[in-house]
């Protein structure tokens, strides 16, 4: 059975830096054409694709966030972190992991619950 | 890269069909098949209905299904059921090797 869990913190300081984690189970990440990406949603708003790791240890990230995020797996702790820097309260949102494999390898399949992280002095 | 546009809110009665469309650019819809599709429910997090766009991952209805013309990829729901009730967001693969989504839409049955 495939989990995707996120954790972290609930609330962070505008400057600081945020880091959530993905513990997942169920896959693992040096499978061939395995992917974990993150996506975050800001309350009321559509969401927003922010990185995306894969087994090769390849990474992309959004054009508009690159300079402020950075992605990084353990494989065998079955992690997946995203480290984002300079949090603003714009940041303020849900944030997910979710799994790429098989066939829509263009797609997420699972999804983990989120994590709502809201930015505020 | 500016999201994807899909309309606010589409309704329907239970057995009817609707259509949401997702309108993109050059390098992103209009440039690749790598569409998707994804069902939100209030308080849940998303679920893939519709990858590739217009295949379906196992467990999912056929009453979903996807197409694409051009710069516009398309959800359409048959017989539309009470649980299809939620938001729905498209997604597609960019010319910049990144993810761009949908603005969202949210189907509501009468």
């Amino acid at each position: 059975q495939v989990t995707l869990k996120e954790s972290g913190p609930a609330l962070v300081k505008p400057t600081q830096t945020l880091t959530v984690t993905c513990t997942f189970s169920g896959f693992s990440l040096s499978t061939t054409g395995m992917r974990v990406s993150w996506i975050r949603q800001p309350p009321g708003k559509a969401l927003e694709w922010l990185a995306r790791i894969d087994w090769d240890d390849d990474k992309i990230y959004s054009t508009s966030l690159q300079t402020r995020l950075t992605i990084s797996k353990d494989t065998s702790k079955k992690q997946v972190v995203l480290m984002m820097t300079n949090m603003d309260p714009v940041d303020t949102g849900t944030y997910y992991c979710a799994r790429t494999y098989g066939a829509g390898s263009y797609a997420s399949d699972y999804w983990g619950q989120g994590i709502l992280v809201t930015v505020s002095s | 890269q500016s999201a994807l546009t899909q309309p606010p809110s589409v309704s329907g009665s239970p057995g009817q069909s609707v259509t949401i469309s997702c309108t993109g650019t050059s390098s992103d819809v209009g440039s690749y098949n790598r569409v998707s599709w994804y069902q939100r429910p209030p308080g849940t997090a998303p679920k893939l209905i519709i990858y590739d766009v217009s295949d379906r991952p196992s467990g999912v209805p056929d009453r979903f299904s996807g197409s694409k013309s051009g710069y516009t990829a398309s959800l359409t729901i048959s017989g539309l059921q009470a649980e299809d009730e939620a938001d729905y967001y498209c997604s597609s693969y960019t010319t910049s090797n990144t993810f761009v989504f949908g603005t969202g839409t949210e189907v509501t049955v009468l």
